[in-house]
């Protein structure tokens, strides 16, 4: 069964670096062809997608981070990790680590996601 | 304001037939690029309910159901229980932004 979990700090300050790790269980992130995705909410609205990593390729980000966002994988532990820097209070959200599917379903279909994690920006 | 336009709310009564749009543009789902819809319960992360405009993944109910025609697609759920209410969203690429866009999401009330 695989299973996703995201882990980090719940509160951090402006300006500082968000950094959240998503912990993957029950299978390699560097098998099959999956995509490992960060998507984050913010309270009362809908998703946004932040960006994905290809453990054998270059990661692929929403522009609209501009400069801020690095998505990366660490295969020895399993996890994929998210570091968004220059955080304001508009970057509060609760923050989810989704697997992307394309050989089971399709590109941008998240099949399995981790519970989230609720992330404060304020000092 | 969302590149993909869904209604914030939709309602029906048990057993009856709702659907949902999710209204796009050249620069997505008229572009070709597939919608997948996601259903999200109250405090819990979003599920795949829908993929490849059309496509169920195992264990969704046939009641829901997909399709795609130009630049919007559509969600449709038949005989509604009480356990549908929730959240929908639509999701697909614009290759103006290039990036994954979600819908604004459309709030389902069973009444």
């Amino acid at each position: 069964q695989v299973q996703l979990q995201e882990s980090g700090p719940g509160l951090v300050k402006p300006s500082q670096t968000l950094s959240l790790t998503c912990t993957v269980s029950g299978v390699s992130i560097s098998s099959g062809s999956y995509y490992w995705n960060w998507i984050r909410q913010p309270a009362g609205k809908g998703p946004e997608w932040i960006g994905r990593v290809y453990t054998s390729g270059n990661p692929n980000y929403n522009p609209s981070f501009k400069s801020r966002v690095t998505i990366s994988a660490d295969t020895s532990n399993n996890q994929i990790s998210l570091k968004l820097s220059s955080v304001a209070a508009a970057d509060t959200a609760v923050y989810y680590c989704a697997r992307e599917n394309p050989p089971n379903y399709a590109f941008r279909a998240y099949d399995i996601w981790g519970q989230g994690t609720v992330v404060t920006v304020s000092s | 304001q969302s590149v993909l336009t869904q209604p914030p709310s939709v309602s029906g009564a048990p057993g009856q037939r709702v659907t949902i749009s999710c209204i796009g543009s050249s620069s997505n789902i008229g572009a070709g690029y597939d919608v997948n819809w996601y259903q999200q319960l109250p405090g819990t992360a979003p599920k795949l309910l829908i993929y490849a405009n059309s496509n169920r993944p195992s264990g969704v109910p046939d009641r829901f159901s997909g399709s795609k025609s130009g630049t919007s697609a559509s969600l449709a759920i038949t005989g509604l229980q009480a356990e549908d209410e929730a959240d929908y969203y639509c999701l697909s690429y614009d290759s103006s932004l290039s990036a994954v866009v979600f819908g604004g999401g459309t709030k389902l009330t069973v009444l």
